[in-house]
């Protein structure tokens, strides 16, 4: 079965730095990969997914940017932080083979401040 | 109109009770679907797929409806570690992937 490696779990960070969040999966080759938020009271959103290497969708026009440098390896990218930005970001991957496989990481909880 | 519908609730409902939650989504293309759980401050976690059959899993019975764009979730017995968030989640496949669509989940609070 798929683990997914995510961290860190807590982040505050000021208005106007940078942001790097990574995502690892194990236990699956060439998943598709996902990267959502949940702001305070609201439903997941789909920011990024990827179905390979290098190979980037994007879901609404953001602040974020997401690159995927290896075939396990998600990273989640901001050059300057808005408060907008604070939510629960969650990374998922869905392995091949089956549609019951979506996984997700224990998410990181991100305050702007 | 969102993708995925859910009345968020919350429901309080006693120990012992059955609970119903309801779906709809408007993409007639989608093509799996799923129930999710989320604990307060935790990630999502799947609780069951939803068949056309309609598909049980002890205490959860789970029905979809393709013709009315239309999923619940039967809950019977309501147990205190039921209280959760309950997800809806819809798939559909996209530019060569799969891509899932949440709704905005319904709250589910048993209680003694």
């Amino acid at each position: 079965s798929q683990t997914i490696h995510q961290w860190p779990a807590t982040l505050v960070q000021p208005v106007g730095s940078p942001l790097s969040l990574e995502c690892t999966v194990e236990g699956t080759s060439n998943p598709n990969l996902y990267w959502y938020r949940q702001a305070a009271g609201r439903g997941l959103q789909l920011l990024f997914y990827s179905v390979g290497i290098g190979q980037i969708s994007s879901e609404v026009p953001q602040n974020l940017s997401a690159s995927r440098p290896q075939d396990r390896q998600f990273i989640l990218s901001s050059k300057k932080l808005l408060l907008s930005d604070s939510g629960f970001y969650l990374c998922a991957s869905r392995g091949t083979g089956g549609s019951y496989g979506y996984t997700f990481g224990s998410g990181t909880r991100l305050t702007v401040v | 109109r969102k993708e995925v519908e859910q009345d968020p609730g919350p429901f309080n409902v006693p120990e012992g009770a059955t609970v119903a939650f309801n779906c709809t989504y408007s993409n007639s293309a989608s093509q799996s679907f799923f129930w999710y759980r989320q604990d307060c401050r935790k990630e999502p976690k799947l609780l069951m797929s939803v068949y056309s059959s309609g598909n049980e899993d002890g205490r959860f019975t789970a029905q979809l409806n393709r013709a009315s764009q239309y999923i619940s979730l039967l809950i019977r017995d309501s147990k205190l570690s039921d209280s959760a968030t309950y997800l809806c989640v819809v798939n559909q496949r996209t530019g060569g992937g799969n891509k899932l669509t949440f709704g905005t989940g319904t709250q589910l609070k048993v209680e003694l």
